[in-house]
């Protein structure tokens, strides 16, 4: 089955700054890749996805890239804000039978203001 | 509400008992997911449904676990003879499959578990 590897598990950054997490997955059939910010104690919701016929998606401050030769997508979150702090998850799903959502071990973002 | 909605939201109960979960998708969506959620990790996969076939189960999936979707509509979660490890958050989730494509999973708020 697909393995969703995601780093770092923790992540603190200055108001403002940048923020980068990166995942890595297994299954070279996965082909749908949607990134989840769940709030403490709140359910997961999609911020934004990408499908493997593209490379790059953009929507306002968050931007995700996929490189598929090498298996890994990276969320990037530009200009970040205290309403940012959440824990992140990627995820990944393949097409035809078995393509239940892969989820990585989630990421602590810390948006210090 | 059209989201998915889960019920009880919070369940405590004794060890050996039985528990049932309820999850209603989202009216159009042909697939339902079920995920247990520990604290400080990501969605466990559980089993999901594609209207009302049962299309796959997690090996970690005990048989102390069953789920249904009878109708291709809601589906239910049952524990039985619950345990102390059984204690986490069971989140729900629906999405479309077509073709190809799979398209984004919208969870429930999830039911909270906790065997004493």
């Amino acid at each position: 089955g697909e393995n969703v590897e995601q780093h770092p598990s923790t992540l603190s950054v200055q108001e403002g700054d940048s923020a980068v997490i990166k995942c890595t997955y297994s299954d070279s059939a996965s082909n749908y890749f949607p990134w989840y910010k769940q709030e403490l104690g709140k359910r997961p919701q999609l911020i934004i996805d990408i499908r493997s016929n593209v490379g790059e998606k953009k929507d306002q401050r968050i931007a995700v890239t996929l490189n598929k030769t090498a298996k890994h997508f990276s969320l990037h979150i530009t200009e970040t804000q205290p309403e940012d702090s959440a824990v992140y998850f990627c995820a990944a799903s393949r097409a035809g039978t078995g393509n239940q959502f892969y989820f990585g071990t989630g990421t602590s973002l810390t948006v210090i203001p | 509400d059209t989201g998915v909605s889960q019920d009880p939201r919070h369940k405590i109960t004794k060890r050996g008992q039985n528990v049932t979960f309820r999850c209603d998708p989202i009216s159009e969506h042909n697939r339902l997911y079920w995920y247990r959620q520990t604290l400080g990790q990501g969605p466990e996969f559980l089993t999901y449904f594609q209207n009302e076939a049962q299309l796959e189960k997690s090996r970690l999936l005990s048989d102390r676990f069953s789920a249904e979707r009878p109708k291709g509509s809601f589906s239910t979660l049952e524990i039985q003879r619950t345990e102390q490890g059984d204690s986490a958050m069971y989140l729900c989730a629906s999405s479309s499959y077509r073709g190809r494509w799979n398209t984004e999973a919208f969870f429930g708020q999830g039911t909270r578990l906790t065997v004493v």
